[in-house]
């Protein structure tokens, strides 16, 4: 079954600073997605960044990268130059494969992120 | 807006009573979907909608719950006989034919 690992509760940046948010997941399958969620306080889920299975390159959006290992299967988030407003929950979240499923997500448990003026 | 909208966004309820939650995907998306959130938890998949088809249905959904989704547009989930377990954020999300699916700002039910 598909399972995403994610054993940083909590983690601390000093404004401005980069951070990095780890990520793990278990799948038998060739195909899936990685995505990166936020969660403000609001509840809302944000959608950061996407990585495919067989995307040949680390995703990038803005100040958001996901560095995908294969591998090591991690898909480790990193936030460059820390703003206060990204304080929030981040959530990383595996696609079952496309095709006829639903694609539905399945979800780790967070990393809740403080960022320091 | 043309976001994800979901009402209530809040909702208190006296255990043994029934509630309704409504959603309404972004217009042009033909997939929604309904997740479950507790505290300290990330959210749990309900059910999944193609267009007015239910067509996945989570072991989580008890009898007790039922979604519909009429003419392939809003959908609403029900809990009937609501249980102080069943206190959670009650999350939809919908998607087209991107990868990404765009959640409400869920409602947060309180079953006391």
């Amino acid at each position: 079954a598909q399972k995403i690992t994610q054993t940083q509760p909590g983690m601390f940046v000093q404004e401005k600073e980069a951070v990095t948010l780890d990520c793990t997941y278990d799948t038998s399958d060739p195909s899936y997605g990685l995505f990166w969620y936020k969660q403000p306080s609001s509840g809302e889920m944000i959608f950061l960044i996407y990585q495919g299975s067989y995307d040949q390159q680390n995703a990038t959006e803005g100040r958001y990268s996901l560095n995908f290992q294969k591998a090591r299967k991690s898909a480790n988030l990193v936030i460059s130059a820390s703003q206060l407003g990204d304080s929030a929950m981040y959530f990383c979240a595996m696609s079952l494969p496309p095709g006829g499923g639903s694609e539905k997500l399945v979800f780790g448990k967070g990393t809740k992120l403080t960022v320091n003026p | 807006d043309t976001g994800v909208s979901q009402d209530p966004r809040h909702k208190i309820t006296k255990r043994g009573q029934n509630v309704t939650f409504r959603c309404d995907p972004i217009s042009e998306h033909n997939r929604l979907y309904w997740y479950r959130q507790t505290l300290g938890q990330g959210p749990e998949f309900l059910t999944y909608f193609q267009n007015e088809a239910q067509l996945e249905k989570s072991r989580l959904l008890s009898d007790r719950f039922s979604a519909e989704r009429p003419k392939g547009s809003f959908s609403t989930l029900e809990i009937q006989r609501t249980e102080q377990g069943d206190s959670a954020m009650y999350l939809c999300a919908s998607r087209g034919q991107g990868t990404e699916a765009f959640f409400g700002q869920g409602t947060r039910l309180t079953v006391v």
